[in-house]
């Protein structure tokens, strides 16, 4: 199985600061499609997970565009340019390349 | 506009059975790849399976294989998960997703509970 490490798995942050999140993935990405298929889910306290990022760095649409990730292989990374308040709660990276998908082990960000 | 909604959760003893259901709308449901994913109380989220657009193809986590069925009726936009010999572990939030490589639209989930 592709193995997903998270890093930070907490993260604190003061409101206007910026974040950042790693996932590392045990295997590369990359497929053979040319595609590298890393996503990024944010879950809000008591919410169902909402995709934020797919395929490395594509933002998906409603996304504040204070969000962005980028990566290559087996190294990426989301960031948050501003954190807001909004922006609490639990952040997942998942791999969509090889069966079964794995998800990180989730990033809690809290307001310092 | 994209709603996918589950149904069918519920309290149960271990070894029981269930049907999980997910009714899909706002979207070509017939061409979308379709999975489902659970969190268990207070932990991350686990990928438990996925179904081709035609049906044709699953996939299963290790952990329900053997146990779990997944299926599609795309004349009636719905995703089932058939979950039988129910453990104690089974118990989770069970989430209906749009796609599988990157899922990008989720259910709110219906809650399944496995205890004697």
């Amino acid at each position: 199985d592709v193995v997903m490490t998270q890093s930070p798995l907490s993260l604190p942050v003061t409101l206007g600061q910026p974040a950042s999140i790693s996932c590392r993935s045990s295997q590369s990405l990359l497929y053979s499609d040319g595609n590298t298929y890393l996503s990024w889910f944010q879950q809000r306290p008591g919410r169902s997970p909402r995709r934020l990022i797919y395929k490395v760095s594509k933002r998906d649409s409603g996304v504040p565009d204070r969000f962005s990730g980028s990566g290559s292989g087996t190294d990426f990374t989301l960031k948050i340019s501003r954190v807001e308040a909004e922006d609490v709660g639990v952040y997942y990276c998942m791999q969509g390349i090889q069966w079964p998908r794995t998800f990180g082990q989730g990033t809690k960000l809290e307001i310092k | 506009e994209v709603q996918l909604l589950e149904s069918g959760g519920g309290l149960l003893q271990p070894g029981g059975s269930l049907r999980l259901s997910c009714a899909a709308s706002g979207f070509s449901f017939s061409t979308n790849d379709m999975s489902w994913v659970r969190q268990a109380p207070g932990k991350g989220l686990e990928w438990v399976s996925s179904i081709s657009a035609t049906g044709d193809k699953t996939f299963y986590a290790d952990s329900v294989k053997g146990r779990f069925s997944i299926s599609r009726d795309n004349s009636k936009n719905t995703l089932h998960l058939q979950m039988n010999s129910l453990r104690a572990e089974d118990t989770a939030l069970y989430y209906c997703a749009r796609g599988t490589s990157n899922p990008g639209d989720w259910g709110q989930g219906t809650l399944v509970t496995v205890s004697s």
